[in-house]
């Protein structure tokens, strides 16, 4: 089935530091594809997503391209603030049942 | 325009109570959805509303998890009776749209402890 693979957390960084969290996918068909945030205390967000291959999902600063070849859509940011502290979802929609598959999430921690 | 909507933001819980989550849906929503997230692991779906009606229900644990949607509006999910193992995260979301590239709104969750 249908499966969202996430590198594993925490992820420590200083701020202004560059941000890479990994996601790959594996999918029948051609799922869309998501990031979310949960911010401490707050539900989840929708930060950015992507609905075909070669799309590029970006929102405050993140950025994130849909890659078929390589099945992956990691998520960026060029320099990271202390408000950017949050845990990271990749999530995947199911074209035939519509749910969503998540990750197990990334926690970030960024340091002043 | 007011967000997905969850009551409670906790509860704490006996093993072998029974609690009753709530979920608002955005007004205009035809499309409702129940997740979980235990211990820290991933978010897992549970079931899928379309207007009143279970569209999928194959994330639904076993048969202590009851989930109604009355009229096609709000929804409530009920544990009956609670075990330790269904302590975490109950998150509700809601869409508009029937096509896989819909964006789903998540509320803010309903944190469960059971003891």
């Amino acid at each position: 089935g249908d499966s969202v693979t996430q590198m594993e957390g925490p992820v420590t960084l200083s701020e202004e530091a560059f941000l890479t969290i990994n996601c790959t996918y594996t999918a029948t068909g051609y799922p869309s594809l998501f990031w979310y945030v949960q911010y401490p205390g707050e539900g989840l967000q929708l930060l950015l997503k992507a609905t075909k291959a070669d799309d590029k999902g970006s929102n405050k600063g993140f950025e994130a391209t849909y890659r078929k070849e390589t099945t992956s859509f990691h998520l960026e940011k060029g320099s990271v603030q202390v408000s950017d502290s949050a845990v990271y979802f990749c999530a995947l929609s199911d074209m035939g049942t519509y749910k969503y598959i998540f990750g197990t999430g990334t926690r970030l921690k960024v340091l002043a | 325009e007011a967000g997905v909507t969850q009551f409670p933001s906790h509860s704490v819980i006996e093993k072998g109570q029974t609690v009753t989550l709530r979920c608002d849906p955005i007004s205009g929503h035809d499309n409702l959805y129940w997740y979980r997230r235990v211990m820290g692991k991933e978010i897992k779906f549970l079931l899928h509303f379309v207007k009143e009606s279970k569209q999928d229900e194959s994330g639904m644990p076993n048969n202590r998890f009851l989930a109604e949607r009355t009229g096609g509006t709000y929804s409530t999910l009920k544990v009956q009776p609670a075990e330790l193992e269904d302590s975490g995260v109950y998150f509700c979301a809601s869409s508009q749209g029937l096509a896989g590239q819909e964006t789903q709104y998540f509320g803010p969750g309903t944190r469960l402890l059971v003891l």
